[in-house]
């Protein structure tokens, strides 16, 4: 069976520092990858989506960007962080773009 | 472009209180829609979907069905239960190669015993 895995869980960081989060997928090739943003009230927004090795879609122009360096991971990165990037971060992988999402478990990000 | 308006919350019920989370949508084409549920702390799962016009999705006594004519796809629950107290998501799929699930607002679900 597919699994996703998604860490760390939570984070601290301070302004201006780095950021690099993971998510691996488990038990599927050449998935569709995504990373949303769950910032409070404001629901889910897509941050990125990857239909393959090194295609990069981005949504919504930041400080953030993201890679896929293999077939099964996807990584989001920053160079310097701003509070705003303070959020939930979910990564998630589907079969096609039509096929439902699977999510991992997020990471809870504090920017300080 | 495609959007989802799902109502916004919070909605506090009372356990064994019918539950209606009311959702429409517009698109281009024929979209899949989707409810996720996110329980607190944790990502998102699917709840259910339905692929073409009148489909009822159907899953732990929720359902939604597609309708076409209203552009809707209400969430319900004939008797909530303390656990379903969560967050819930309507998605829509355009269909389309390239394109990712675009997701309403989320509408938090409150159930007190």
């Amino acid at each position: 069976s597919q699994t996703i895995h998604q860490w760390p869980a939570t984070l601290v960081q301070p302004v201006g520092s780095p950021l690099s989060l993971e998510c691996t997928v488990e038990g599927t090739s050449n998935p569709n990858l995504y990373w949303y943003r769950q910032a409070a009230g404001r629901g889910l927004q897509l941050l990125f989506y990857s239909v393959g090795i090194g295609q990069i879609s981005s949504e919504v122009p930041q400080n953030l960007s993201a890679s896929r360096p293999q077939d099964r991971q996807f990584i989001l990165s920053s160079k310097k962080l701003l509070l705003s990037d303070s959020g939930f971060y979910l990564c998630a992988w589907s079969s096609t773009s039509s096929s439902p999402l699977h999510f991992g478990n997020g990471t809870r990000l504090t920017v300080t | 472009g495609n959007s989802v308006t799902q109502m916004e919350g919070p909605v506090t019920l009372s356990e064994e209180a019918f539950l209606t989370i009311n959702c429409t949508y517009t698109a281009t084409g024929y979209p899949s829609l989707f409810w996720y549920v996110q329980y607190p702390g944790e990502g998102l799962q699917l709840l259910l979907k339905a692929t073409k016009a009148d489909d009822k999705g159907s899953n732990k006594g929720f359902e939604a069905t597609y309708r076409k004519e209203t552009t809707s796809f209400h969430l319900e629950k004939g008797s909530v239960q303390v656990s379903d107290s969560a967050v819930y998501f309507c998605a829509l799929s355009a269909n389309q190669a390239g394109t990712a699930l675009i997701f309403g607002k989320g509408t938090t679900l409150s159930v007190s015993s």
